[in-house]
């Protein structure tokens, strides 16, 4: 069975540096998702893409991260610089049609960030 | 703006038993309502969705209903076994965008 691929799966880093976490959705997929999950509460999304286009990108904290999916298919989060309070896992989803959230999405493993 | 709201946030039940777990949304107009589950550690699954039009989904031993006009809706689980053991969150769509709302959703505990 397809799945969408993350890494790396874990990520430790201190303060001001940066870091990036790349996502491969299942083939075909044509909606992309991030996501931001503090321990204890439910993912936030971060950004969305249709193809290669950002749909959504409202809690996106634009002076430190941004995101791309430049041919359309797999996609790169960064971090730069990163702060205590980005520690969290990051998860990736993806979705068949260019429905939006409205329809099943499919996550992958997530990558778990530590900042010290 | 829609909240989501799981009550419990925790749960612990013994083996067998039947268990109702509870979503709740401020704003009715949604496009559909999932619930995911999700292992320690790990990404969510999607375990059922129930569009807007829908009053219930049933997959094996789960089953959701969707009330939308008093915004609730319930993930029974039957006869309960430890492998279900894990959170399980429930999420909705919003009718004018894009973006999906998840809860915090559910600790569930099945005690062998």
């Amino acid at each position: 069975e397809a799945e969408v691929a993350q890494s790396p799966r874990y990520k430790i880093t201190e303060k001001s540096q940066a870091v990036a976490f790349w996502c491969d959705p299942i083939s075909g997929h044509a909606t992309l998702y991030w996501y931001r999950q503090i321990l204890g509460q439910g993912p936030e999304l971060l950004v969305q893409f249709q193809d290669e286009s950002v749909v959504d990108d409202s809690q996106l904290p634009k002076d430190r991260f941004s995101a791309e999916r430049l041919k359309g298919v797999d996609s790169t989060l960064k971090i730069q610089p990163a702060e205590l309070g980005d520690s969290a896992m990051y998860l990736c989803a993806s979705s068949l049609y260019r429905t939006g959230g409205r329809e099943t999405q499919y996550f992958g493993p997530g990558t778990r960030l530590l900042v010290l | 703006k829609q909240e989501v709201t799981q009550i419990p946030a925790a749960l612990s039940v013994p083996e067998g038993e039947n268990l109702v777990l509870n979503c709740s949304f401020t704003d009715s107009a949604i496009y559909n309502l999932q619930w995911f589950r999700q292992d320690p550690g790990k990404g969510l699954t999607s375990l059922l969705l129930i569009q807007s039009s829908q009053r219930e989904q049933t997959s094996g031993r789960l089953n959701a209903s969707l009330d939308k006009s008093s915004g609730r809706s319930t993930l029974y689980i039957a006869a309960s076994q430890p492998g279900d053991s894990a959170t399980y969150l429930c999420a909705v769509s919003e009718s004018g965008g894009f973006k999906t709302i998840f809860g915090a959703g559910t600790r569930l505990f099945v005690k062998a």
